[in-house]
């Protein structure tokens, strides 16, 4: 079965700490990786994505994603966190062989002063 | 500047009517998303939609319809037989490939009174 994973629900993080969410996938191709971030109220806006090519992908705001095929991992990293970054985070999966993208229930991340 | 609208912000329903959700986009994209989100869960898929004049039901089509008449309209119907319709209603677009980018809407708060 297609499914994404996001084990926390919430995390904690310190501003200027490093972050790290983490994602796991169950898709049966190859995937499509997606990482996308919600403020309260607000639509999904895009951090970065995955196709293909390099493992490791740079995306908005100073976040990045490593790909590890052998772990089905996607997940999300952030060298300092600022109060800015406190939201809800969602990573997705699909493919080539469909419309649809399968999101995760998402991690909510509460920064510290 | 590109984007998707949807509209209203909030919406109120009574019992036993029919509600639409507004959804417009002005970024040429082929294929339109509806979904649903409930709080600690993650995005279900309503309907989508590749083209012009034609759609599929998601995952928890029952109790909504829809209707894509023009490229840039994708408007969600929220009938009286979803018995449950309180939750955050989110539209979204992409080029219209498999597995290409979502990009999402503001969304519509929908409230039953």
């Amino acid at each position: 079965a297609q499914s994404v994973t996001q084990p926390d629900i919430h995390i904690t993080v310190s501003e200027g700490a490093s972050l790290e969410l983490r994602c796991n996938y169950s898709y049966g191709a190859t995937p499509y990786l997606f990482w996308y971030v919600q403020s309260p109220g607000q639509g999904l806006q895009l951090l970065l994505k995955y196709f293909s090519g390099d493992t490791l992908v740079q995306g908005i705001k100073g976040f990045e994603a490593e790909f590890k095929r052998s772990q089905s991992s996607f997940n999300l990293r952030k060298p300092s966190v600022h109060w800015s970054d406190a939201a809800e985070y969602f990573c997705a999966v699909g493919g080539d062989s469909s419309y649809k993208l399968i999101f995760g229930s998402g991690t909510r991340l509460l920064v510290r002063p | 500047d590109g984007g998707i609208t949807q509209s209203p912000k909030y919406l109120f329903r009574k019992e036993g009517q029919n509600v639409t959700l507004s959804c417009e986009q002005n970024l040429n994209h082929d294929a339109m998303y509806w979904y649903r989100q409930d709080p600690g869960q993650g995005l279900r898929l309503i309907y989508y939609s590749q083209i012009v004049n034609d759609f599929q039901k998601g995952d928890i089509a029952e109790g909504y319809s829809v209707s894509r008449e023009k490229k840039e309209s994708f408007p969600l119907t929220v009938t009286s037989a979803q018995k449950n319709p309180t939750a955050f209603y989110l539209c979204a677009s992409s080029l219209g490939a498999r597995g290409e980018t979502q990009y999402f809407g503001p969304g519509t708060r929908l409230l039953v009174l």
